[in-house]
């Protein structure tokens, strides 16, 4: 079995400051570990992954997230928000090897004010 | 050019009609996937097909059937639709359905609303 706990449903930030979105991650197996964004209204779009390789993973936009298997947490980072940034982020789990299943978080609202 | 492609976007209908959903992708992929976003964004897998075989179904009620008529396409039909089919409905794909955290590509979304 795998989860993902998103801890936060709302986060605001002042653009400009650093954003931090927490996911802890729980699974039977080796997982891949992912964080997808969702703009309004947009589908989904892959930030960065983790497939058991470097553990901090560096994706786009200046996003990146760090991999501590002993914590099982997955955190999204940015140094600097940007209102573009407002969004709505998942952290998504699969199994490695395991038919590609993704089991997603409950999703993180990302608002960035002036 | 659209690699995940979706269509109708909106879609509005009366309960107890049936409604088809369609999904294409030009990215060569092998694997494909239905997924559904309720009302609270959370996303749930309901089916992925491999080449056009089915390998993922979750407990969706037998009124949603997938149809994969080449790997490319991967349509959903809903029958005897109900409120809370109400969602948003996503395709994605993947190169492959093993593969070591292989990326999933979604299209843009189905908003399904049922009257």
């Amino acid at each position: 079995a795998q989860s993902v706990t998103q801890l936060d449903s709302h986060v605001s930030v002042s653009e400009g400051t650093p954003v931090l979105l927490r996911c802890n991650y729980s699974s039977s197996y080796s997982p891949s570990l992912f964080w997808y964004v969702q703009h309004p209204n947009k589908g989904l779009q892959l930030l960065l992954k983790y497939t058991s390789a470097a553990t901090l993973v560096k994706g786009i936009n200046g996003f990146e997230a760090e991999f501590k298997k002993s914590e099982t947490s997955f955190h999204l980072t940015k140094p600097s928000a940007h209102m573009s940034d407002a969004a709505e982020y998942f952290c998504v789990v699969s199994r490695t090897g395991g038919g590609n299943k993704l089991t997603f978080g409950t999703g993180t609202q990302l608002k960035v004010e002036l | 050019d659209t690699a995940v492609s979706q269509t109708p976007k909106y879609l509005v209908t009366q309960m107890g009609n049936d409604k088809s959903i369609k999904c294409e992708q030009n990215l060569g992929h092998d694997t494909m996937y239905w997924y559904k976003q309720d009302s609270k964004k959370f996303l749930k897998i309901m089916f992925s097909y491999n080449n056009k075989e089915l390998i993922i179904n979750e407990t969706v009620p037998n009124r949603f059937s997938p149809k994969s008529p080449d790997k490319a396409h991967l349509n959903l039909h809903i029958n005897s639709l109900e409120l809370g089919d109400s969602a948003v409905y996503f395709c994605a794909s993947s190169l492959r359905t093993s593969g070591n955290g292989d990326e999933q590509f979604f299209g843009p979304g189905t908003r399904l609303t049922v009257l």
